[in-house]
């Protein structure tokens, strides 16, 4: 089975100062990992995937998150935070073996900015 | 290129009713999954079409059902609808066989009164 933590169900930053999402995952085998953003009423836009290449992912719009194995997380961050990032962000997991069709979500951190 | 887009944007029914709601994949892809988010919730998989059959399926009841068409586009349905199946329902769509990640559409808004 895999699941996902994502430690803070609300971020709360100001603009120009830097972000952190945290998530952590369970899984039995070598997962891919993947953030997600979700703008209000809309669908989910692919930030970065982790999918057993480099540790460390650059994803759109300045983010980046940190593959630990050791620690089962999978931190975003991103070093200056944009009126426009407010949004919710899904840490997500999927088993490779099956290709990507089994998403495991996170239940979602709010990202709130402040001018 | 047409990403993946869902039909309607919105719905309203009542209980007991059923409903179906489409989606047409991204251009390419051949594969569509169907997510359930509820408010405030991450989404949760309902169940996967490749070539015209259900290939996965999560912890859903029967009262969901889905259709793959020729041309890859994809309906689900709802039966005997229950006021909590109110949620924002997302498709998502990939090629099988690649390293492709999932494009979602915006979603179709369901209220169940």
């Amino acid at each position: 089975a895999q699941s996902v933590t994502q430690l803070d169900s609300h971020v709360s930053v100001s603009e120009g100062t830097p972000v952190l999402l945290r998530c952590n995952y369970s899984s039995s085998y070598s997962p891919s990992l993947f953030w997600y953003v979700q703008h209000p009423n809309k669908g989910l836009q692919l930030l970065l995937k982790y999918t057993s290449a480099a540790t460390l992912v650059k994803g759109i719009n300045g983010f980046e998150a940190e593959f630990k194995k050791s620690e089962t997380s999978f931190h975003l961050t991103k070093p200056s935070a944009h009126m426009s990032d407010a949004a919710e962000y899904f840490c997500v997991v999927s088993d490779p073996r099956r290709g990507y069709s089994t998403l495991t979500f996170g239940k979602g951190t709010m990202l709130l900015v402040s001018p | 290129d047409a990403g993946v887009t869902q039909s309607p944007t919105h719905l309203i029914k009542t209980r007991g009713q059923q409903v179906t709601l489409r989606c047409s994949p991204k251009s390419g892809h051949d594969t569509v999954s169907w997510y359930q988010q509820a408010l405030g919730q991450g989404p949760q998989f309902i169940f996967q079409y490749y070539e015209e059959e259900e290939r996965q399926r999560g912890n859903f009841p029967d009262r969901f059902s889905g259709h793959q068409f020729p041309n890859y586009s994809s309906e689900l349905n709802v039966n005997a609808l229950l006021l909590g199946d109110s949620a924002l329902y997302l498709c998502a769509s990939t090629f099988t066989g690649t390293s492709q990640p999932q494009h979602f559409g915006d979603g179709t808004r369901l209220s169940i009164l």
